[in-house]
């Protein structure tokens, strides 16, 4: 109830392709996805979030598509760059319950190629 | 947002030593987060820290292992006890209010040797 799942594992995309990373969560109760990107010896940052009342935010080049139905939410990287080469994490928490943490996913290595 | 700062950044010890990192956050908040990310994995929650109350710890954390102190609302320290190389990891830091999202610090690369 608690794992979310992600895939792939890692992904090669040549620069000006389309990124795509999937995510499936199975509690229902979680109302609150982010995505977060790190490079590497850095800390995790927020990239882009989304609330279950919405199926789709857009912020420049990043996109998540969100389907409640499914249980599972999508991170879309348009026009992916050489600068996006980072590991994403997606991730859940329920927000109207004080003190709990993000549950992650495993995480996937995005490599753009020049 | 919130600027969060760990300290040491990263650290190189000897087995069976302890190590305490430290977490500082520039604004007051009431739940701040230990997270253990080890070498090409994902975030692993450690312990939930309240201010004035015990940490709450995950499955697989104990209290003798990774002691947390949290004084006060901006700031909270993990030790990572008696250390062995498979303690080798990035601990991170984080913190967040109900409704808004977590801010991660830099982490503390720890090796052990």
């Amino acid at each position: 109830q608690q794992q979310v799942k992600q895939s792939p594992q890692s992904l090669i995309v040549q620069k000006g392709g389309i990124s795509i990373i999937n995510c499936a969560y199975e509690n229902t109760a979680f109302d609150y996805f982010p995505w977060y990107q790190q490079f590497p010896g850095k800390g995790p940052a927020l990239l882009i979030a989304i609330r279950p009342d919405v199926s789709e935010k857009k912020e420049g080049r990043f996109t998540i598509s969100f389907n409640k139905s499914a249980k599972q939410f999508s991170l879309h990287i348009m026009d992916s760059q050489p600068g996006d080469s980072a590991t994403y994490f997606c991730a859940a928490k329920t927000l109207n319950q004080a003190g709990t943490a993000l549950i992650f996913g495993k995480g996937t290595t995005l490599s753009v190629s020049s | 947002s919130a600027v969060i700062s760990q300290k040491p950044s990263r650290d190189i010890c000897q087995r069976g030593t302890s190590l305490t990192i430290q977490c500082q956050v520039d604004s007051q908040v009431t739940m701040m987060f230990w997270y253990r990310q080890q070498p090409g994995q994902s975030l692993t929650l450690i312990a939930t820290a309240n201010q004035g109350s015990e940490a709450t710890y995950e499955s697989g954390f104990v209290i003798d292992k990774f002691p947390i102190s949290r004084p006060n609302l901006t700031f909270s320290t993990l030790t990572v006890s008696n250390m062995s190389p498979e303690d080798s990891s990035i601990y991170l830091c984080s913190v967040g209010r109900a409704n808004t999202e977590a801010f991660f610090g830099q982490g503390t690369r720890l090796t052990v040797v």
